[in-house]
């Protein structure tokens, strides 16, 4: 079975400070992890994947298979960051399992 | 370029009835997957296709549920006897297909289905 949880449902930061979004994830295999993001009023989009170990809009995760996380960070949150975010693995075969949510609140 | 889209976008029916809800995925994606997110939760796989087929169903909460997607293109899910623990989002997504290496998912707006 695949899980995924994320333990803050609503976090809520001063604008320029830093932000991690916490994710854990169950998964017997290899997975691989996404973050997704929905903007107020837009569709789900993805953010980053494990795999592209990029940097997009100044967000990174790193795996780590050893405590088995997948932490979003940020080192200074703009007000335009504030949305839903949603860790997401997918296993072996194309099911995506989705964790429950954080809702990133940037105070200006 | 389109993205996807959803229709309805708002469904509202009694107890009882049947539904159908639409998708249209993004021209030339040959993988659809539906997904429900209820109130305070993220999204729950219910089923993905490759093509015409349904490469995995497991996420169907059971036999009330049905979905097709005849073409290989437009997919309606089908929901009988509606039940008031159905109401949430539906959402559809589509991409290029897991042969395409880096398999991005794009989402529609959703279908917002209550039932009374």
């Amino acid at each position: 079975a695949q899980r995924v949880t994320q333990p803050e449902k609503l976090l809520s930061v001063f604008k320029g400070a830093p932000v991690e979004l916490k994710c854990n994830y169950s998964y017997s295999g290899s997975p691989e992890l996404f973050w997704y993001v929905q903007y107020s009023r837009q569709r789900l989009q993805l953010l980053l994947r494990h795999i592209s170990r990029e940097s997009i809009k100044g967000f990174t995760a790193d795996l780590n298979k050893g405590e088995t996380s997948f932490h979003l960070k940020k080192p200074f949150a703009q007000e335009e960051d504030s949305a839903m975010y949603y860790c997401a693995l997918k296993g072996s075969y194309q099911k995506v399992t989705f964790g429950t949510g954080t809702k990133l609140q940037v105070i200006p | 370029g389109a993205g996807v889209s959803q229709t309805p976008s708002n469904k509202v029916t009694e107890k009882g009835k049947y539904v159908e809800l639409r998708c249209d995925p993004i021209s030339g994606h040959t993988a659809l997957y539906w997904y429900r997110q209820s109130l305070g939760q993220g999204p729950e796989f219910l089923i993905y296709f490759q093509g015409t087929g349904a490469a995995d169903d497991s996420g169907l909460p059971n036999d009330r549920f049905f979905a097709v997607r005849p073409e290989g293109s437009v997919s309606t899910l089908k929901i009988q006897r509606t039940e008031r623990g159905d109401s949430a989002v539906y959402l559809c997504a589509s991409s290029l297909g897991p042969q395409q290496g880096q398999d991005t998912q794009y989402f529609g707006p959703g279908t917002r289905l209550t039932v009374l």
